[in-house]
């Protein structure tokens, strides 16, 4: 059984649209996590949720909106896509914030 | 400002030889330090981590750190390396408030 789940693998879209990427992890764990990993590698993270509720946004533009319905589950929501976001995302999970994360197989996203 | 620092951005080698990355983190609270790999095209995994204890860690696939606690160091070593080994290698800290912070990872190749 996959731990972190992670849909659409690909997501290729127009500039302007709206977009969501789903995540799901089975592990039982408190705490989420949505990364941003651009073209040279470079990990930064997004959202952390802690229990669903909201603990780090890292100066993310507010056109994201992640959404935790319950621990088991982060989706992030995109208005407006621009050229930039173009980028693999990465959801992560972990017991606690100082413990290992376990990450999804990546959200491919590029703008056309 | 809390930060991650890796030497080497690319490195090279031919199978067999031996491999140290370099990793500085900044922080000052908890020392929870992480190394992860990412294979071309996949997730991070985790593969090792210290948390306290024996600053010499051991983790899967052969690979070890060791933590200098005078030298705010984590290196990531291993004694021969294989050509599938070549991936992203990322090293992280604990930076409080429920996150980890990443460095900008290393990319190694292994020539057969």
């Amino acid at each position: 059984d996959t731990a972190v789940s992670q849909t659409p693998k690909y997501l290729v879209t127009q500039m302007g649209n709206d977009k969501s990427i789903k995540c799901e992890q089975n592990l039982g764990h408190d705490t989420m996590y949505w990364y941003k990993q651009d073209s040279k590698k470079f990990l930064k993270i997004m959202f952390s949720y802690n229990n669903k509720e909201l603990i780090i946004n890292e100066t993310v533009p507010n056109r994201f909106s992640p959404k935790s319905p319950d621990k088991a589950h982060l989706n992030l929501h995109i208005n407006s896509l621009e050229l930039g976001d173009s980028a693999v995302y990465f959801c992560a999970s972990s017991q606690r914030g100082d413990q290992p994360q376990h990450f999804g197989d990546g959200t491919r996203l590029s703008i056309l | 400002a809390q930060s991650v620092s890796q030497h080497n951005h690319h490195v090279i080698l031919s199978e067999a030889a031996s491999l140290e990355l370099g990793c500085n983190y900044s922080y000052g609270g908890t020392v929870n330090l992480f190394w992860y790999v990412q294979y071309p095209g996949q997730h991070l995994q985790l593969l090792l981590k210290y948390f306290s204890g024996d600053p010499l860690v051991k983790g899967i696939k052969g690979f070890e750190a060791e933590f200098i606690k005078s030298k705010f160091s984590f290196n990531l070593r291993k004694p021969s390396v294989q050509w599938s080994d070549t991936a992203e290698y990322f090293c992280a800290a604990f930076g409080g408030y429920n996150k980890l912070i990443f460095g900008a990872g290393t990319r190694l190749a292994v020539h057969p």
